[in-house]
């Protein structure tokens, strides 16, 4: 596609619950990130991949968040057992190469847990 | 240790004056360093990135910055404010040595007519 598209764009859920968010990164890019914006903050990094494995997975707050990608292409956030600390918007971005200085970023999807 | 600092978490100004937005950044390596813009429900978008070339970068909507390796600084700059340019701008830090991009905490730029 022309950019980074997430879905879904809004997901309310209730506590306890799973939820998935997905992320298509702009075609050839092998390089993805996964970063978590809560209300008034500034971005929080939760897992890279490259290609498809994830040699850093440093960011990931929780053993309830997990994430895949395959392909080398789509991606996957899971976040299992949804708390209220979990709402916030998740922004997928995707880059040519590790290291090759710009991210392009998603619209993001917007998480309420209520 | 790689650090960005933004620091002012609000910037208030009059339409048609000058907006600047200030970023130090600590880096042991020689980093590439970019501003974001985000409109509200908005994805990030790239205004303009420093990577080792001119230290003075031009970018999208008039907005300029200027590298300055001895004050470890990356503020950000604009002639004249648009009305259009409110919004939240983080100053982001790449050390060139791994995968990590390191995002300030943001700037809310607001615009008064």
């Amino acid at each position: 596609g022309a950019g980074v598209s997430q879905s879904p764009s809004n997901k309310v859920t209730e506590k306890g619950k799973d939820v998935e968010l997905r992320c298509d990164p702009i075609s050839g890019h092998t390089a993805l990130y996964w970063y978590r914006q809560s209300l008034g903050q500034g971005l929080e990094f939760l897992i890279y991949f490259q290609g498809n494995s994830a040699p850093d997975k440093s960011g990931l707050p929780s053993d309830r968040f997990s994430a895949e990608r395959t392909g080398g292409s789509v991606s996957t956030l899971t976040i299992q057992r949804t708390q209220q600390e979990d709402s916030a918007v998740y922004l997928c971005a995707s880059s040519l190469a590790a290291n090759t200085g710009e991210l392009f970023f998603g619209e993001g999807s917007r998480l309420t847990v209520l | 240790a790689q650090s960005v600092t933004q620091l002012d978490s609000h910037v208030s100004v009059s339409e048609g004056t000058p907006v600047l937005l200030r970023c130090n950044y600590s880096s042991s390596y020689s980093p590439s360093l970019f501003w974001y813009v985000q409109h509200p429900n908005k994805g990030l978008q790239l205004l303009l990135k420093y990577t080792s070339a001119a230290t003075l970068v031009k970018g999208i909507n008039g907005f300029e910055a200027e590298f300055k390796k001895s004050e470890t600084s990356f503020h950000l700059t604009k002639p004249s404010a648009h009305m259009s340019d409110a919004a939240e701008y983080f100053c982001v830090v790449n050390p060139n040595t791994g995968n990590q991009f390191y995002f300030g905490t943001g700037t809310s730029l607001t615009v008064i007519p």
